[in-house]
Order: C-alpha cells, then structure tokens, then sequence
C-alpha cells in the first residue's frame, strides 16, 4: 500500500470511447504526476500538477486531458485515443521537493482496440 | 533534455551472487538523486534519496553510493535472492515540483 490509489486497474476501450482514469492521495503531497509506460520504453512523464496548478505538460496530444480538483485528486479524460495509446498510465504523488521520493499507484493497464 | 543513463540494461545472476549497477546523471545543477525498485504487477517503490556527495545509503541487503562531481551512483545488492528480481529505476530531479527525468532501468533477474 504505497498511499497512491489508481482506477481502474485494467481498461479497454475502443478508438471513439471516451473514459477516465482516476488517481487519489491522501498523503498530504501536493504534487501530482501523470507518467505513461509503453512496451519495452522508459517511464515518460505526461503533466505535473503542483497546488493544483499545471506546471508541466511534456507535449502531450491534446486527446490526453488532464484535471485536478483538488491536491488529492488528478484525473486523466481520454478520447479518440489511437491504438499506439495502449500502455501502462502511472500516478505518482510527491511534496515536489527535489528530496523528497515520489509515491506512485499501482497504474492502468490501458488498452485500446 | 537531460541524461540520464542506466547500465546495464539487464543482469541475469545466481542467487546468492553480489551485484551492481550504475545510473550517470548530469553533473551540474544537482539537487538530489533517486533509486526505486519497480517489482512486476507493483507500483514503483523509493528506495533511497541520495543528495550529498559520497553519501552512501543502504537498506539491508541493498546500498547505494553517490558521486555528484562525476555524476554517477552505484546500486548495489549483497548476495541476491529471488525476490530482489525486479526493475531498478534511477531518477534525477531538476526543478521544483520535484519533476525529475527518470532512467530506462535495470532490469535484474536473480535465478535460485
């Protein structure tokens, strides 16, 4: 139990489906983190959100739209995803200091038809 | 863009072997550096920060040394069990928010 809590775990959905992936902390971090692993890749950070401001969006396609409500909450809204989308979509958490580690979930295994 | 470079990319040993391995990092404007072990099917796990040059930092089996002024860090494991089988991930930090460019890994597979 890492204290960062990732929904779903595993989602398939196709090309014109819109969903959401949810990320929950209740650790009292204020920095909140969208990673996306693909096959055989290294981890590639998408957005981080600091006090709930975006403070980096590492040109992601605009079918990937980041939200967050709240230090606690990050969503990630998918739509019109391609089939080079399929991955594993990790939230981390951290106080966004440079000492400090980032706590990540377990992710969702994404899959597009 | 910054480097940040692990080797190697994989390391197949025997249970019971003494293993290491390197991640490099550029050397100016250091703030702190990261280890994670990332176990199949789990979430990423800190395993240490490191922040001061010739900081060395061990948890059981595992240690860690730090040379900042070269820019690289050793990871190593005393002799290895199954269970240390697993991906390990350097990360570098390089501005506020903690943002912080992570390495390809080293993926470890210890064999009993």
């Amino acid at each position: 139990e890492t204290g960062v809590t990732q929904t779903p775990r595993h989602l398939v959905m196709g090309m014109t489906n819109k969903k959401s992936l949810k990320c929950e902390q209740h650790l009292g971090h204020n920095a909140m983190y969208w990673y996306k692993q693909s096959a055989k890749k290294p981890l590639e950070l998408m957005f981080v959100y600091n006090f709930k401001e975006q403070t980096e969006n590492n040109s992601v396609p605009s079918r990937f739209s980041p939200e967050c409500p709240n230090s606690s909450h990050l969503f990630l809204h998918l739509h019109t995803l391609q089939p080079e989308d399929s991955a594993l979509y990790l939230c981390a958490s951290s106080y966004g200091q440079e000492d400090q580690p980032q706590h990540f979930g377990d992710g969702t295994r994404l899959s597009i038809l | 863009i910054l480097n940040v470079e692990q080797s190697p990319q994989s390391l197949h040993v025997q249970e019971g072997d003494s293993t290491n391995f390197t991640c490099s990092f550029p050397s100016s404007n250091f703030y702190a550096l990261h280890w994670y072990r990332w176990e199949t099917a789990k979430s990423p796990e800190a395993l240490f920060v490191m922040t001061l040059n010739g900081d060395e930092k061990k948890k059981g089996r595992i240690s860690a040394t730090l040379n900042t002024k070269e820019g690289y860090s050793y990871l190593y494991i005393k002799g290895s069990q199954p269970e240390d089988s697993a991906t390990y991930l350097c990360a570098f930090p390089n501005t506020n928010a903690g943002k912080s460019t992570f390495g390809d890994g080293t993926t470890l597979t210890v064999k009993p």
